[in-house]
């Protein structure tokens, strides 16, 4: 069980606009800890999509947003394409655990 | 340009400890600010946070196995080590490494490692 919830998985067609959330409490993404966003491909380690709550490192398409609003986050992405098909995790801290908490993660399918 | 490569044992077996050792390049650990952390994901699983270690010693645990947990670094080399002691089943994961950008709590993990299986069976 995570400490941030996030839909085991969602979908869209190409083209389309899906949003992934993560779900804290008042003790993480509540207490205004930044949240994060990681793109896992199969077999590969995580790559930073979103960091700070809704900023890009460079070379990460605008297609790809964060955002935040009480205890909750979470990543937008228009313009679906089928290289988008993959695992999503957001990360924050956690003032109760002391620590750096993930999301369970979730599966994007592009139907 | 920033690169992170874990090694270890591939195999080890129930009750004995886990040496993993990162080395890094592109940056240094001397430098203000800096830390590098240990994050762990089951097959088929979520990541879990384990460790870091920042520019000036200070050491951080994840709650739930810092019993079991010990990181060091070794700056003259650019590396980070994590042991982990008492392995068992459970503790079967793909093993990552990876910078942490900034000083911050809850810093976000910029540049990671390739990652390293270890599965854990007698």
């Amino acid at each position: 069980q995570s400490v941030l919830t996030q839909p085991p998985s969602v979908s869209g067609a190409p083209g389309q606009r899906v949003t992934i959330s993560c779900t804290g409490s008042s003790s993480n993404i509540g207490a205004n800890y930044d949240v994060h966003w990681y793109q896992q491909l199969p077999g590969t380690a995580p790559k930073l999509l979103i960091y700070g709550d809704i900023n890009r490192p460079s070379g990460v398409p605008d297609r790809f947003s964060g955002s935040k609003s009480g205890t909750s986050a979470s990543l937008a992405i228009t313009g679906l394409q089928a290289e988008d098909e993959t695992d999503y995790y957001c990360q924050s801290y956690d003032s109760s655990l002391s620590g750096v908490v993930f999301g369970g993660g979730t599966k994007l399918t592009v139907l | 340009q920033v690169t992170l490569r874990e090694s270890g044992p591939a195999l080890v077996k129930p009750t004995q400890t886990l040496t993993l050792t990162c080395t890094f390049s592109g940056f240094s650990l001397s430098t203000d600010g800096m830390c590098v952390n240990w994050i762990r994901q089951p097959p088929g699983k979520a990541l879990e946070w384990l460790a870091r270690i920042d520019w000036d010693d200070d050491k951080y645990y994840s709650t739930s196995l810092k019993t079991r947990l010990t990181i060091s670094k070794d700056t003259s080399k650019n590396q980070v080590v994590l042991t982990m002691t008492n392995m068992d089943p459970v503790d079967t994961a793909t093993y990552y490494c990876a910078r942490g950008n900034g000083a911050a709590a809850g810093t976000d993990f910029d540049y990671w490692g390739q990652g390293t299986l270890v599965t854990v069976s007698s």
